[in-house]
C-alpha cells in the first residue's frame, strides 16, 4: 500500500505561470483535503473533496485556485498565475471515512520567483 | 474563525524525561480531536483520533487523554527518547464541518 503520494515534491513557477499539483490518495480512501503550510505557520484547510465532488472549499482563496477530484486519476490543485505568495508547501491527505485519522502526503514546496 | 491553541510552543528534554503537552479547542459543538506526531522531512502522521469526553488512548509510551466539556486534551510521552523528537500537533473537528483545524504544534526535542 503505497499511501499517498504527492507529485512534483518540488516545484518552481515564475509569476504569472500555473501550478498543477497532484495527489493520489491511499487506495480505498475517498475523501481528500488539501493543507497549505506557508512559512513559519501552521497548516491552513483548503478544500476536502469526494470523487467528483468539493464538499468544503471555504479555505480555497476566492481567486486562482481550484481543486478537482475526478472519479478517475488523482485530486489535482490548480493555482493559476502563481504570485511570490503561494510559495509555501501544499499538503494533501486522504482518509476512509471521516471519522478516520487522515493520512498525509510528503507534500509539494512551491516555490515562485 | 476556530482557535485551536497548543503550549508550549516548544520543548526541550533529557532522554528518559516524562512531558506533556496542552491542546485547548472550542468546546461547543465538538465532534472529534486528532493528534499528529511531526518529524523533520516526513509528513504528520496519524496518533489518536478522540471523540468521546474521557477518552483516554495509549501507543506504547505515548498517551492522551480528552475533556471536552473544557476545550483540552493532553498528550503524555513517558520516558522520552531521542527519537520521540517531533512536532505534535492537535486538531480539532466540529460537529458540522467537514475539515480539521490545525493547532500550530508543539516542537518536542530530546536529547541524550
Amino acid at each position: 500500500n503505497a499511501g499517498v503520494m504527492q507529485n512534483p515534491r518540488h516545484l518552481v513557477r515564475r509569476r504569472g505561470q500555473e501550478a498543477r499539483l497532484r495527489c493520489s490518495p491511499m487506495k480505498g480512501h475517498s475523501h481528500v483535503y488539501w493543507y497549505r503550510q506557508l512559512p513559519e505557520e501552521g497548516l491552513k484547510f483548503m478544500v476536502y473533496l469526494q470523487k467528483e465532488n468539493i464538499i468544503d472549499e471555504s479555505g480555497m482563496p476566492k481567486e486562482r485556485f481550484s481543486a478537482e477530484f475526478p472519479k478517475e486519476g488523482p485530486s489535482i490543485l490548480r493555482i493559476q498565475q502563481v504570485v511570490r505568495g503561494d510559495s509555501a508547501a501544499y499538503f494533501c491527505a486522504s482518509s476512509k471515512d471521516r471519522e478516520d485519522g487522515y493520512t498525509f502526503g510528503s507534500g509539494t514546496r512551491l516555490t515562485v520567483v | 474563525i476556530l482557535n485551536v491553541e497548543q503550549s508550549p510552543q516548544s520543548l526541550h528534554v533529557q532522554e528518559g524525561d516524562s512531558t506533556n503537552f496542552t491542546c485547548s479547542f472550542p468546546s461547543s459543538n465538538f465532534y472529534a480531536l486528532h493528534w499528529y506526531r511531526w518529524e523533520t522531512a516526513k509528513s504528520p502522521e496519524a496518533l489518536f483520533v478522540m471523540t468521546l469526553n474521557g477518552d483516554e488512548k495509549k501507543k506504547g509510551r505515548i498517551s492522551a487523554t480528552l475533556n471536552t466539556k473544557e476545550g483540552y486534551s493532553y498528550l503524555y510521552i513517558k520516558g522520552s527518547q531521542p527519537e520521540d523528537s517531533a512536532t505534535y500537533l492537535c486538531a480539532f473537528g466540529p460537529g458540522t464541518a467537514s475539515k480539521l483545524t490545525f493547532g500550530t504544534g508543539t516542537r518536542l526535542q530530546v536529547t541524550l
